[in-house]
Parts: C-alpha cells; sequence; structure tokens
C-alpha cells in the first residue's frame, strides 16, 4: 500500500533562520500534496506537486518522483510559520484518497 | 479560507450516541472526502462521496456511513460512539475524484465521553 514518511518528527527555530522539511513516499504515490495545519487544526493547501520545483513566496517545495521524495523549504521563517506540516500521497487507483505521514511539527521563536 | 465549512465546531457525546457532521464543499466542486484525525496523528481516510456516491473507503467500520446530496454538501454519521471515536473529523471538497487538490474545512471537533 502507499506510505508516505516525513522528516523530522520536530523542528524548532529561530525567526528568520531556513529549514528543509522531507517526504518519502513509496512508489504507487503519484499525487504529491504538502499542508500547513495551524494551531486551530484548519490545514492549509500548499503545495500539489506531483514532480519538478513549486514556489509560494518564502515557500518552495521540490518533488523528484523518481527518487520517490519531496523536500518543502521554508526561507527567513516567520513565527506564523509554526505548526504542524504534513505532506500527502494518493495514487490513481484510489480514488482521491489521499494518505498522510505523520507530520512535522515546526517551531519558530522569536 | 478554503470555502469549505463544517458544523458544528465542537461536540460532546456519550459513548453508545449518534452523531451527525456537515459538510459543504467549495462552490463547483462535486466531491467530498472525510478524514479523522487523533490527537498528533495525520489524517486518515474514511471514506469519498462523488456524485452522491461512495466512492472509495478507508478502513473504518460499518458504523461510520455517509451521504452527499444534490449540491454536493455532506454528512458523515457515526453510530455507536466509542471512546476512541473523539478526533478532529475534517472533509475536504475537490472538482472531481481522482488525482486532484483538495481543500479542506476547519474540522468538527468530536469529544466521546
Amino acid at each position: 500500500g502507499i506510505q508516505v514518511e516525513q522528516s523530522p518528527p520536530d523542528l524548532i527555530l529561530q525567526e528568520g533562520a531556513n529549514s528543509t522539511l522531507r517526504c518519502n513516499f513509496s512508489d504507487s504515490v503519484n499525487n504529491l500534496q504538502w499542508f500547513h495545519q495551524n494551531p486551530w487544526g484548519q490545514l492549509i493547501n500548499l503545495f500539489y506537486i506531483p514532480s519538478g520545483t513549486k514556489q509560494n513566496g518564502r515557500l518552495s517545495a521540490t518533488t523528484v518522483a523518481t527518487e520517490r521524495y519531496s523536500l518543502l523549504y521554508i526561507s527567513s521563517s516567520q513565527t506564523t510559520d509554526s505548526g504542524v506540516y504534513f505532506c500527502a500521497g494518493g495514487s490513481s487507483g484510489n480514488t482521491g484518497k489521499l494518505i498522510f505521514g505523520q507530520g512535522t511539527t515546526l517551531q519558530v521563536k522569536p | 479560507e478554503t470555502g469549505v465549512t463544517q458544523s458544528p465546531t465542537h461536540l460532546i457525546k456519550t459513548r453508545g450516541q449518534q452523531v451527525t457532521l456537515r459538510c459543504s464543499s467549495q462552490s463547483g466542486h462535486n466531491t467530498v472526502s472525510w478524514y479523522q484525525q487523533a490527537l498528533g496523528q495525520g489524517p486518515q481516510f474514511i471514506f469519498q462521496y462523488y456524485r452522491e456516491e461512495e466512492n472509495g473507503r478507508g478502513n473504518f467500520p460499518p458504523r461510520f456511513s455517509g451521504l452527499q446530496f444534490p449540491n454536493y454538501s455532506s454528512e458523515l454519521n457515526v453510530n455507536a460512539l466509542e471512546l476512541d471515536d473523539s478526533a478532529l473529523y475534517l472533509c475536504a471538497s475537490s472538482l472531481a475524484s481522482g488525482q486532484e487538490t483538495q481543500y479542506f474545512g476547519p474540522g468538527t471537533r468530536l469529544l466521546v465521553l
């Protein structure tokens, strides 16, 4: 079945620092997405990135599908970046079902 | 704001009771998926509805059931509540089933005592 693993599980940064979050996924995944869950539980879409690189402001993501991993880069982190970051994957045989990793909990200190 | 709304925001029930959670999808989306998120875990897929039909189900017992209406809003029903059903329940809407970006609602926090 589909497997999604994230690292590190926890990350503490000082405001202004950069960070890289990693997501490894099984070879049946072809629909990789990154989400940010804020302290109130809202999941916010960051990137839909089955392959390639995308950037949105201070965030960017790269997925190397052939090597089955994706990276989320956060530059110049701010306290509002705190929360849990999830990657999630689906496959063509699973009708939109997303399998989530365990998440990376990020705390950005002022 | 994703345009996906859920109600209620919080709910407290006792073991054995039944609960109904509601979700309104983003305008133009015909697919709704439901997820259960236990504390400290990632969301787990319960099932998906596409054009009023169940279109995929995760590893949840039959006491978890759902419905989708002609306007594509959806309900999640849980019968015979158990303590382990305490969780954040998330719904997500998408343009179609399959390989589409899913947009999540704010969730319903259910506590079973």
